[in-house]
């Protein structure tokens, strides 16, 4: 069925280092991925999508890898920052726009 | 710029009463969702609606959910009766083509604690 999880689920990195989260999908059929961030109290906040036909995609201080072969995403953020703290969702996205979310990693951001 | 707006933010009840979230989208975003999330989970899909029809509501609990956007605009969410298990945030989100993917955009969500 359709499942997408995170292998870790809270990261500590100092700040000024870079950060990297990890999520592992298990269905092949999607259309693309989707990285959303979310802090205390508010709604998911989008940061950077990729094709499932990519498998790089950079945007600002983020970078997003795609392995298909071994059904694994992660998301790359560059000299952290305090207010990056926040929990990151990958999301798999299938045909018709629906979206399956994972369970969430906490990054935290020591200063 | 534009954001998803919904209310109320915070909602307290008591099992059995019934209880609604307005939301409304952006302005010109033909999809609307309706998602719930549990404490330390991901949102989960509750209902999708292009403009007013829905399109997907497989994960509606609909025996007590129901949920309407009448004029294709903004969506109103319902529980009768709300039960212990319904506490969660409640997010609306909403959606226009950019690029070939669906940027979806949510909105703060709606706390209910139910007791």
């Amino acid at each position: 069925g359709e499942s997408v999880g995170l292998h870790l689920p809270t990261l500590s990195v100092q700040e000024g280092d870079n950060s990297i989260i990890n999520c592992a999908y298990s269905n092949s059929a999607s259309d693309y991925f989707i990285w959303y961030k979310q802090e205390s109290g508010k709604g998911p906040q989008f940061i950077i999508d990729i094709r499932s036909n990519m498998d790089k995609r950079q945007g600002q201080r983020v970078t997003v890898l795609l392995n298909k072969t071994v059904k694994h995403l992660s998301l790359q953020i560059a000299a952290t920052q305090p207010g990056d703290s926040a929990v990151y969702f990958c999301a798999e996205g299938f045909s018709g726009n629906k979206l399956v979310f994972g369970a969430g990693t906490i990054l935290r951001v020591k200063s | 710029e534009a954001e998803v707006a919904q209310s109320p933010r915070y909602k307290i009840t008591e099992k059995s009463q019934a209880v609604a979230f307005w939301c409304d989208p952006i302005s010109g975003h033909a999809t609307l969702y309706w998602y719930r999330q549990i404490l330390g989970q991901g949102p989960e899909l509750l209902v999708q609606f292009q403009d007013e029809s829905v399109v997907d509501d497989s994960q509606l609990p609909k025996d007590r959910f129901s949920a309407e956007r009448l004029k294709g605009v903004d969506s109103t969410l319902k529980i009768q009766p709300a039960e212990l298990g319904d506490s969660a945030m409640y997010l609306c989100a909403s959606s226009i083509r950019q690029g070939g993917t669906y940027e979806q955009y949510f909105g703060p969500g709606t706390r209910l604690t139910v007791t």
